[in-house]
């Protein structure tokens, strides 16, 4: 298994500014994916952090907007900028060890 | 189309009786791992079960065990015995291992499993 660290566990921000979520790992992992979940609605992913290149997006999700980094093989950050009410959303890293995807505690945030 | 469909928004359970969580999946690659997580109120993601679509035997996890049938594309979750504890959302998700999305995660809608006294 592997235990993921999220910090923060829930932010109220202010509409206009960012928001950096960290999210470490206690294990080496390639990949580490970034979810977003809106208020009543599934999972969805962001984009997916390689270490040593720059992160892939899905569509709908642009870099200016939701800048990644990814230093080491057991970190990484998620900055929502500029944020809007629509922002508003529980956001969740996640690792894949073996065959099994696990998530870290995941970041509630209200903008308001 | 929706890879994973998840068809009952709400269930009801009274404890200590079983209860089957509904999930079919959509995916032509041969090779997909398919799980089950618990999300309480705190908005964390518990993983539950998984289930590899090669794995012959049905995945077994304590009280959780997946209903794996290949044929029909469904991987329904039995929780037996169930507790007040267990009142949460799951979800139903599906890893295809292949191709450009390698390694992410494709969920259902969810369903929310309310157990009473």
């Amino acid at each position: 298994s592997a235990v993921i660290s999220q910090k923060p566990s829930r932010d109220i921000c202010q509409r206009g500014t960012s928001l950096t979520i960290q999210c470490q790992v206690d294990s080496q992992v390639t990949m580490m994916f970034w979810y977003r979940q809106q208020p009543g609605q599934s999972l969805t992913l962001i984009a997916t952090a390689n270490q040593g290149s720059e992160a892939t997006y899905e569509s709908g999700f642009v870099i200016d907007k939701f800048p990644i980094s990814r230093p080491n093989l057991t970190f990484s950050t998620l900055t929502v900028s500029n944020m809007s009410p629509e922002d508003s959303s529980i956001y969740l890293c996640s690792v894949q060890v073996g065959a099994v995807a696990f998530f870290g505690q995941g970041t509630r945030l209200t903008v308001v | 189309a929706q890879k994973i469909t998840q068809t009952q928004p709400g269930m009801f359970v009274q404890e200590k009786e079983a209860v089957t969580l509904d999930c079919t999946y959509d995916t032509s690659d041969q090779s997909y791992g398919l799980f089950w997580y618990k999300q309480p109120s705190s908005g964390e993601m518990i993983f539950l079960i998984y289930q590899g679509s090669y794995d012959e035997q049905n995945a077994t996890e304590g009280r959780y065990s997946l209903n794996f049938q290949k044929a029909r594309k469904s991987a329904n979750l039995v929780i037996s015995a169930s507790q007040l504890g267990d009142s949460a959302m799951y979800f139903c998700a599906m890893r295809e291992e292949t191709g450009s999305t390698l390694g992410r995660l494709y969920f259902g809608r969810g369903t929310q499993l309310t157990v009473w006294p």
